[in-house]
């Protein structure tokens, strides 16, 4: 079964609002990554976090991660009509050797 | 340069044909995958090459057979694939430590997209 689960599978917000998406997993990490992916392209690494650590700050996103809780929540302030993509939680486990991906928030900022 | 290039971008194949997939990156990562990824779907992991050795296989069918030449390089044989076979396919690269299974952050090309007739 997945490893990620997230919520809500699609946003839509104005520019200049601030986007949250959240991640739940199922078994113990070593870390978590959160990726961008905009529409059929590649993706894009946008933050890891790793077990040991609460939140992360880079640009305009911020992650949090609580292993209690087996969750994780990324935050786009500010966001642009660029920021528009599906975006991904991603976890690696301790042995496993691989990522697993969570379904993926769409999001759509209209300008 | 931190870039994963693939090649074909597309590749329209009939389910008789033999094809292959290109991806290269000149990062000196040491960790290589292949994913394949339908529409409005997450990645789904296929295979992971490390240190030029394939070290997880996904149960994949074996009309997909992959190949890392060197550290540079991993190919992706296709034949006799099927409609289903249909998608995205994501070539990835990233850091690791030689006898771990440490995952860092991953890079990845801008995929092909594959249809099969």
């Amino acid at each position: 079964s997945q490893q990620g689960e997230e919520d809500p599978q699609a946003l839509s917000i104005q520019e200049g609002e601030n986007a949250t998406m959240n991640c739940s997993y199922k078994t113990s990490i070593n870390n978590l990554q959160w990726y961008r992916q905009n529409s059929g392209r590649g993706l894009v690494h946008l933050i890891l976090i790793r077990s040991n650590e609460r939140e992360k700050h880079s640009g305009r996103l911020r992650v949090t991660l609580d292993t209690s809780k087996k969750s994780s929540s990324l935050l786009i302030t500010a966001s642009r009509a660029a920021d528009t993509a599906s975006y991904f939680c991603a976890t690696a486990t301790r042995r496993g050797g691989k990522l697993i991906f969570g379904q993926g928030t769409e999001l759509s900022v209209k300008p | 340069d931190t870039e994963v290039t693939q090649t074909p971008k597309h590749l329209v194949m009939g389910m008789t044909n033999k094809k292959s997939l290109k991806c290269e990156q000149h990062m000196g990562h040491r960790a290589m995958y292949w994913y394949k990824q339908k529409a409005k779907k997450p990645p789904e992991l296929m295979f992971v090459y490390s240190y030029e050795k394939l070290s997880i296989n996904e149960s994949v069918p074996s009309r997909f057979s992959p190949e890392c030449p060197n550290s540079s390089l991993l190919n992706l044989h296709l034949h006799a694939l099927q409609p289903e076979d249909s998608a995205l396919y994501l070539c990835a690269s990233s850091f690791t430590r030689a006898g771990t299974t440490f995952v860092d952050e991953q890079f990845f090309g801008p995929g092909t997209r594959l249809t099969v007739l």
